[in-house]
């Protein structure tokens, strides 16, 4: 059974760094891309990017210029880290397995339950 | 970023009605195409891969179909466990996009 969990902090002071880790288990790193969420309240889904198991990385352009994601397979974690936060990246977090298939495309087949992550003073 | 519009916002509908739900690519996507659920308080249940590949363990009432640019997820007769929010999203382009979800409620 593959499960993922999100952890980090709950609330974070404007102008800081967000940091989240996802622990996941249950099936190989390999073949997979491992993915971030997020969804603001009352808004939709963005995907935010994601990583494969050789630190090969995907992220969402708007977001690009403050994002970092790293990958430890010996502990089945990655990690995601945003800089200069907003209230505008208040929102649940979640992470995810995402699978390649057939063609070019790939589907988010495993997520956590998400995490919400509050920016305020 | 491809623009993914789907149709209608919301849809109120009873048990064993037929449900569709239609999702607009603003460019050729191929068969780049995912269906999610999402219920209140649970990280969304992916459904269809590939605009119409069942995920394994998803009941057959559920069904997808399209490609290009115009896209279809179907509940051949709604129960009551499929009032939730249906997504789509496009996996070809990054970044990958949803819709901005179709709420299926009880009438």
């Amino acid at each position: 059974q593959v499960h993922l969990q999100e952890s980090g902090p709950g609330l974070v002071k404007p102008s800081d760094t967000l940091s989240l880790t996802c622990t996941f288990s249950g099936g190989p790193i390999n073949s997979y891309y491992w993915t971030w969420i997020r969804q603001p309240a009352g808004k939709g889904l963005e995907w935010i990017g994601h990583i494969y198991a050789n630190g090969g990385t995907n992220s969402n352009p708007s977001l690009k210029s403050r994002l970092t994601m790293s990958i430890d397979s010996s502990k089945s974690q990655f990690s995601l880290k945003l800089t200069s936060v907003t209230a505008a990246d208040t929102a649940v977090y979640y992470c995810a397995r995402e699978r390649p298939y057939f063609g070019s495309g790939s589907c988010l087949e495993y997520w956590g339950q998400g995490m919400l992550v509050t920016v305020s003073s | 970023d491809i623009q993914m519009t789907q149709s209608p916002s919301s849809l109120s509908a009873s048990v064993g009605d037929r449900v569709t739900i239609t999702c607009r690519a603003s460019q050729t996507i191929s068969g780049c195409l995912n269906w999610y659920q999402r219920k209140p308080g649970q990280a969304p249940k992916f459904l269809i891969y590939g605009a119409s590949s069942l995920q394994s363990g998803v009941p057959s009432r559920f069904s997808g179909s399209g490609s290009g640019t115009d896209f279809t997820l179907t509940i051949s007769s709604l129960q009551p466990d499929d009032f939730a929010t249906y997504y789509c999203q496009q996996s070809c382009g990054v970044p990958h996009t949803f819709g901005q979800g179709t709420k299926v409620e009880i009438k």
